[in-house]
């Protein structure tokens, strides 16, 4: 049972916006930075969003994160097929003292 | 650039213990966060625990009767050993490099491709 919460699924056609919300609490996203994760069919996950609103070098400005309170939010704009994956948010709870990951969301580009 | 690969047997008995190894290449072991992630069948991740390059550990409280994470630095390898199995703990286990000041802020820049480990007799 993770303690940060998606929404199962999140789809939209080609060039549409979609957004992914991750629900959680002061003792986690309330205190420390959010992750976020790409996972494609069959391979291992790739860091999409660091320290709630970064980008590694190489993923593409089309996805943007943020954060507010006990709640991180990652926004696909301008949605294409290689889009198509799991996308998992990641933070730290001090109250577990452990990495916790969100409970997944499927995005299916229609 | 580094890399990291899983390696360990693919099939492990109930109530044996699970050992696997994260060989760390193109960089040094030195430094940064160690982790253990696993996924199972059709299921989301589970953080399995972390080991600091200086040896130091922490592991998910739903698991840590079980788990030992150890570090060896001379071979740029650090290992998980998985207490007491049942089928619950099949799944693909991931290691993975953890960058970051402190833990808290932390975050998992390189990624194993991950090894599938069975439990069945």
């Amino acid at each position: 049972q993770s303690v940060l919460t998606q929404p199962p699924s999140a789809s939209g056609t080609p060039g549409q916006r979609v957004t992914i919300s991750c629900s959680g609490s002061s003792s986690n996203i309330g205190t420390n930075t959010v992750n976020w994760y790409q996972q494609l069919p069959g391979t291992a996950p790739k860091v999409l969003i660091y320290d709630n609103n970064q980008r590694p070098s190489g993923v593409p400005d089309r996805f943007s994160g943020s954060k507010s309170g006990t709640s991180a939010s990652l926004a696909i704009s301008g949605l294409q097929s290689e889009d198509e994956a799991d996308y998992y948010c990641a933070t730290w709870d001090d109250s577990l003292n452990g990495q916790v990951f969100g409970t997944g969301t499927k995005v299916t580009v229609l | 650039q580094v890399q990291l690969q899983e390696s360990g047997p693919g099939l492990v008995k109930p109530s044996e213990t699970l050992s696997l190894t994260c060989t760390v290449s193109g960089g040094s072991i030195d430094t940064y966060y160690w982790n253990w992630i696993r996924q199972s069948p059709g299921r989301g991740l589970e953080w399995i625990g972390y080991i600091y390059y200086s040896g130091s550990t922490t592991y998910n409280p739903s698991l840590k009767s079980r788990i030992t994470i150890s570090v060896d630095t001379s071979k740029n390898q650090f290992s998980l050993r998985l207490s007491s199995v049942t089928s619950a703990d099949t799944a693909v286990y991931y290691c993975a490099r953890g960058q970051g000041v402190v833990v808290q802020f932390s975050f998992m820049d390189v990624w194993g491709q991950g090894t599938t480990v069975t439990v069945s007799s």
